[in-house]
């Protein structure tokens, strides 16, 4: 079975300063590739995807990520975080396989951003 | 085009009473997925339709059903409620590879 995993379930860092959110999953093949986030009360937005093709994807609010394969890795990039960016984020995977949609969600990461 | 929406936006039930939730998909888009999320458990995946027929499921018991009608609109149904049903439940709707979300459903289980 698909996993995800994202190992910090909070990060605080300060306005301005550079964010790296952490995720692995576990599956056999290369599954389609998401982050969301998720603002208190909140649905969840997508902030950007990888299906295939380039590494490195550009996302929205100035968002980035990176597909390692030999580390199972899609790491969510953001050079300088703004308060706003207060929330909580989730990485998920797709089988990618045209069976349908169903995504498999990691446990999310809180971040706290100070002023 | 307008996004997702979901209706009710929070319902308060108690045991053993049954729930249904509504979820309109994007103008076009076929199937619709249903998702509960729990401080406990996270974000799980409970089924997916797409042109009215149950596409996949997730692992959830029966009480735990859905449907989509012709204009694609979605209703899950949650019979004999228990507390652990209390839960954001939230609706995705998707035209290709990517969902988007509803706002959700926030049900509380007395």
């Amino acid at each position: 079975a698909q996993s995800v995993t994202q190992p910090d379930i909070h990060i605080t860092v300060s306005e301005g300063a550079s964010l790296e959110l952490r995720c692995n999953y576990s599956y056999g093949a290369t599954p389609y590739l998401f982050w969301y986030v998720q603002s208190p009360g909140q649905g969840l937005q997508l902030l950007l995807k990888y299906f295939s093709g380039d590494t490195l994807v550009q996302g929205i609010k100035g968002f980035e990520a990176e597909f390692k394969r030999s580390q199972s890795s899609f790491n969510l990039r953001k050079p300088s975080v703004h308060w706003s960016d207060a929330a909580e984020y989730f990485c998920a995977v797709d089988p990618g396989d045209n069976a349908g949609n169903m995504l498999t969600f990691g446990g999310g990461t809180r971040l706290m951003v100070k002023p | 085009k307008a996004g997702v929406t979901q209706t009710p936006r929070y319902l308060i039930k108690t045991r053993g009473q049954q729930v249904t939730l509504s979820c309109s998909p994007i103008s076009g888009h076929r199937s619709v997925s249903w998702y509960q999320q729990t401080p406990g458990q996270g974000l799980q995946f409970l089924f997916e339709y797409f042109s009215e027929t149950q596409r996949n499921k997730g692992n959830f018991p029966g009480r735990f059903s859905g449907r989509q009608f012709s204009n694609s609109r979605s209703e899950m149904n949650v019979s004999t409620l228990e507390l652990g049903d209390s839960a954001l439940y939230l609706c995705a709707s998707s035209g290709t590879n990517e969902q988007f979300f509803g706002p959700g459903t926030r049900l509380t289980v007395l």
